[in-house]
């Protein structure tokens, strides 16, 4: 069963526009969750996170919303640049060092 | 320097041939984990030492070893290496406690492809 969902599996947004990536979870018991994101030929570097305890985490123009009661959460990406383009993967944790990551959503920022 | 490197980053092996992955870490990081990741599917986590510590997922607990001589290095182990391992295999690892909210840094991948 995977723990972590994502949608959609790919987007592409105008420069300038935002990009809105969904994730959900299964197991209630995740109080953690990192987006990494991951251009070609690189590992994924996380980008920015959240507790459950927050619903609502912003750096830059990156933004997590979070809805616990719903287990879902997203990712916004405001003023998408091309150098945006990258594949995002959303991410979750409890408290046993175990990390779960779903798909990944594959953006490409046109100019 | 957070930097994580992998050898080889690329890896040709023959079915029944076993394989051997390493990573290295600079970091001092308490914890060294291997994740598999298919095209258009999500890294999968196989296995992750805590400290000395080894803790293998269950479904994958017979098809991969590993090992980890010291701090720095972590090594994954295929005895017999099928069709199915093909895989892009990422290292990461982290200043894990067992608290949650640490920073995996991962490296650049290693790509099996199994023929």
């Amino acid at each position: 069963q995977q723990q972590v969902r994502q949608s959609p599996q790919s987007l592409t947004v105008w420069e300038g526009e935002t990009a809105i990536l969904n994730c959900s979870y299964e197991d209630s018991t995740f109080n953690y969750f990192p987006w990494y994101q991951q251009f070609p030929g690189e590992g994924p570097a996380l980008l920015i996170s959240i507790r459950s305890v927050s619903d609502k985490k912003e750096d830059g123009r990156f933004t997590i919303f979070f809805n616990k009661r719903e287990k879902k959460l997203s990712l916004h990406i405001t003023d998408s640049q091309p150098g945006d383009s990258a594949t995002y993967f959303c991410a979750a944790s409890a408290s046993n060092n175990r990390i779960f990551f779903g798909d990944g959503t594959q953006l490409v920022v046109k100019p | 320097d957070t930097t994580v490197k992998q050898n080889p980053r690329y890896k040709l092996a023959r079915v029944g041939k076993p394989v051997n992955l390493i990573c290295s870490q600079t970091m001092n990081h308490d914890t060294m984990y291997w994740y598999q990741k298919k095209p258009n599917q999500a890294p999968k986590l196989l296995l992750f030492y805590y400290d000395k510590i080894l803790n293998r997922e269950a479904d994958t607990f017979e098809k991969f070893q590993s090992s980890r001589p010291n701090n720095s290095f972590c090594s994954l182990y295929i005895g017999s290496a099928g069709l199915e391992y093909s895989a892009m295999y990422l290292c990461a690892s982290s200043r894990g406690t067992g608290e949650t909210g640490n920073t995996l840094y991962f490296g650049e991948g290693s790509r099996l492809i199994v023929v």
